[in-house]
């Protein structure tokens, strides 16, 4: 099955610097790529994703990137504010008929005032 | 439109006791699933209903059941309590069927100790 890794498990920056998180993916059939955002004691909340036929997709301050060739991808957060401190997921769906995604581990995003 | 809705958010059991977890969505989605999320481990994969009438095992089905009552609602059952089933139980629901859209929308969980 699909495995998903991600780097770092915590990231602190400077409020207005950007942040980078990494994720890695097993299964070359997978097809889609989404980023959630959890706060402490709420559920998952989708910010970002990308599909396997795009590069690069970007909302405002924040952006993914896929290598499909290398089987990774990345979230990049710009200007970062208080409010962005939090755990983010990546996740992948697998390709093949399966449903559900699998998740990396997450990574504490911490912004320093 | 409340999205995903889970029922209870807080629940304490002893081990060997059951009980049943519910999920609702008013969204219309075809696609619905549980997951476990464990400290430092992410969110794993139940079970998932990819339509009314049709359930799929995940990455870690073992020891619990799942019914998709109807299309808005997906509940699950844990027979019979274990304390490695203490978790946070998050329900999800998506669109989709081939071709997307694959986006899935969480509730707001329900925190399980098993003592």
């Amino acid at each position: 099955g699909e495995n998903v890794e991600q780097h770092p498990s915590t990231l602190s920056v400077q409020e207005g610097d950007s942040a980078v998180i990494k994720c890695t993916y097993s299964d070359s059939a997978s097809n889609y790529f989404p980023w959630y955002k959890q706060e402490l004691g709420k559920g998952p909340q989708l910010i970002i994703d990308i599909r396997s036929n795009v590069g690069e997709k970007k909302d405002q301050r924040i952006a993914v990137t896929l290598n499909k060739t290398a089987k990774h991808f990345s979230l990049h957060i710009t200007e970062t504010q208080p409010e962005d401190s939090a755990v983010y997921f990546c996740a992948a769906r697998p390709g093949g008929g399966a449903d559900g995604l699998t998740f990396g581990k997450g990574t504490h995003l911490i912004i320093q005032p | 439109n409340a999205g995903v809705t889970q029922t209870p958010k807080f629940q304490v059991l002893k081990t060997g006791q059951s009980m049943t977890l519910q999920c609702a969505q008013d969204m219309n989605h075809n696609s619905m699933y549980w997951y476990r999320q464990d400290p430092g481990m992410g969110l794993r994969l139940i079970y998932y209903s990819a339509s009314e009438g049709t359930t799929d095992k995940g990455e870690v089905p073992n020891g619990y059941n799942v019914s998709r009552l109807n299309k808005r609602e997906f509940s699950l059952r844990l027979e019979s309590a274990a304390p490695s089933q203490t978790s946070v139980y998050f329900c999800a629901s998506s669109a989709p069927l081939a071709g997307g859209p694959y986006e899935q929308y969480f509730g707001p969980g329900t925190r399980l100790t098993v003592t």
